[in-house]
């Protein structure tokens, strides 16, 4: 069974460019969240999907970033336009459901360079 | 607020050697403690999960324990080897909740 798979796998940008990450979680995994790690830090939540309803996205900044799960299925992670501060690895991860009992699968992550 | 708190922030030790990873917590209340492993360029994986009444659980080379009366956790890793050069993350679950609070890491190096 294949695991959470995104794209690019890395992207250079200049500033103020916009960008876009592509998620494509577990078949049948319901809940979706996106990561932002920063070198020598642990993983931070940016939002996460129950099927297609984002229920928290209270960490997306969202004067720059905005996400969309169509279908409840993969989604999209967009920054526009990016800053410096945004170089990071954006991370992906699924899990069958949102109880804490459940394991959340990550895939290998997007790293992001703003220059 | 919910903390995670990992030392040493990083570790090199010799191959074959044994180490001991530390976890301290303040999520409350809490479910789960889970041990991930990242290696550099790829996304986290589960090593272990310890729920409250679980005080020990391994994982090949891999031992948590967990003590939830103090919330300390540790990973010790026994017979080190070059694969196990990574960065070890300690992730506490509150009850009743999916979000994850995860701790920075502790970066180990296996030195041959």
């Amino acid at each position: 069974e294949a695991g959470v798979v995104q794209s690019p796998r890395y992207k250079i940008i200049e500033k103020k460019q916009p960008v876009a990450f592509w998620c494509n979680p577990i078949s049948g995994h319901n809940t979706l969240y996106w990561y932002l790690q920063n070198l020598g830090q642990g993983p931070e939540l940016l939002i996460r999907y129950e099927n297609e309803e984002a229920v928290d996205d209270s960490q997306l900044p969202k004067d720059r970033f905005s996400a969309e799960r169509l279908k409840g299925v993969d989604s999209t992670l967009k920054i526009q336009p990016a800053e410096l501060g945004d170089s990071a690895v954006y991370l992906c991860a699924s899990s069958p459901g949102q109880s804490p009992v459940y394991e959340q699968y990550f895939g290998p992550g997007t790293r992001l360079t703003v220059t | 607020k919910n903390q995670v708190e990992q030392s040493p922030q990083s570790l090199i030790i010799l191959e074959g050697k044994n180490c001991t990873l530390q976890c301290n917590y303040t999520v409350s209340p809490f479910s789960n403690l889970r041990w991930y492993k990242q290696d550099t360029g790829r996304g986290p994986v589960s090593l272990t999960i310890m729920t409250f009444s679980e005080n020990t659980k391994s994982n090949g080379r891999y031992t948590a324990t967990l003590d939830a009366d103090t919330k300390q956790s540790s990973l010790h890793i026994t017979a080190s080897q070059l694969s196990d050069s990574a960065s070890y993350i300690c992730v506490v679950s509150e009850s009743g909740y999916s979000t994850l609070t995860f701790g920075k890491g502790t970066m180990l190096l296996v030195s041959p």
